[in-house]
């Protein structure tokens, strides 16, 4: 079974404190994405990865940044957090085509941050 | 530019009805991926089916269905019959390709009620 793990399902953190959530996966795939879900907008990408210590930005990078040292592991850094990153985040890996798939996507459980 | 609209935020149905989810993409390539995810009430994304642009073969599964038309740029989902288990957030989603792979974005969703 695939599993993608995000470290909480809910956070809550203070304006201005930086704050880490981290993905994980034990698939071995290269492509791993964040995005945000706000209601009413749907889900847009932040940032995503196609191997270790690669990063591309997203639709709405600002405010964020990413780090992924292990294949495995892909986390997202709001360096000081703002009441409108408040928002359910979700990491997702990508099926690769060299594997058969068309690139759909698995989707961790999300984690719903509030910014006080 | 990539675009995906669900113009239906909202759709309330009794059980047994069918239903149909309409998605409208835009994008500039020949080659690229829908998909349809479903969101239910505990909140993890699942993959229900992927296309790509060369298949325009409509597909059926169980009382899922999939009308796919590249004339109107349009792949709609089609429930038969609902049950309310189906009740729950249904995204669509482009991908087409990008710097070192493929991007994917995805429309705002679109709530399915299914009363008893």
């Amino acid at each position: 079974d695939v599993k993608v793990t995000q470290s909480s399902r809910y956070l809550v953190k203070r304006t201005g404190e930086k704050v880490f959530l981290e993905c994980v996966q034990d698939m071995d795939h290269e492509n791993m994405f964040w995005y945000r879900q706000d209601p009413g907008l749907g889900l847009r990408l932040i940032y995503f990865s196609y191997d270790v210590k690669m990063k591309e930005k997203g639709d709405i990078p600002e405010g964020y940044s990413v780090s992924r040292e292990k294949k495995e592991r892909f986390s997202l850094i709001l360096e000081s957090a703002s009441t409108n990153q408040t928002s359910m985040y979700l990491c997702a890996i990508e099926f690769p085509r060299a594997a058969g798939y068309d690139n759909e996507q698995f989707f961790g459980p999300g984690t719903r941050l509030t910014v006080l | 530019a990539q675009k995906v609209t669900q113009a239906q935020t909202e759709i309330s149905v009794v059980e047994k009805e069918d239903v149909t989810l309409d998605c409208v993409y835009e994008t500039r390539d020949t080659t690229y991926y829908l998909f349809w995810y479903k969101q239910p009430p505990s909140g993890e994304l699942v993959f229900l089916i992927r296309r790509n642009s060369f298949d325009e073969q409509n597909e059926i599964s169980g009382r899922y269905s999939w009308n796919f038309q590249k004339s109107t740029s349009s792949f709609n989902f089609t429930i038969t019959a609902s049950q309310v288990v189906d009740s729950a957030v249904y995204f669509c989603a482009l991908s087409e390709a990008d710097t070192g792979g493929f991007k994917t974005i995805f429309g705002a969703g679109t709530r399915l009620f299914v009363k008893a």
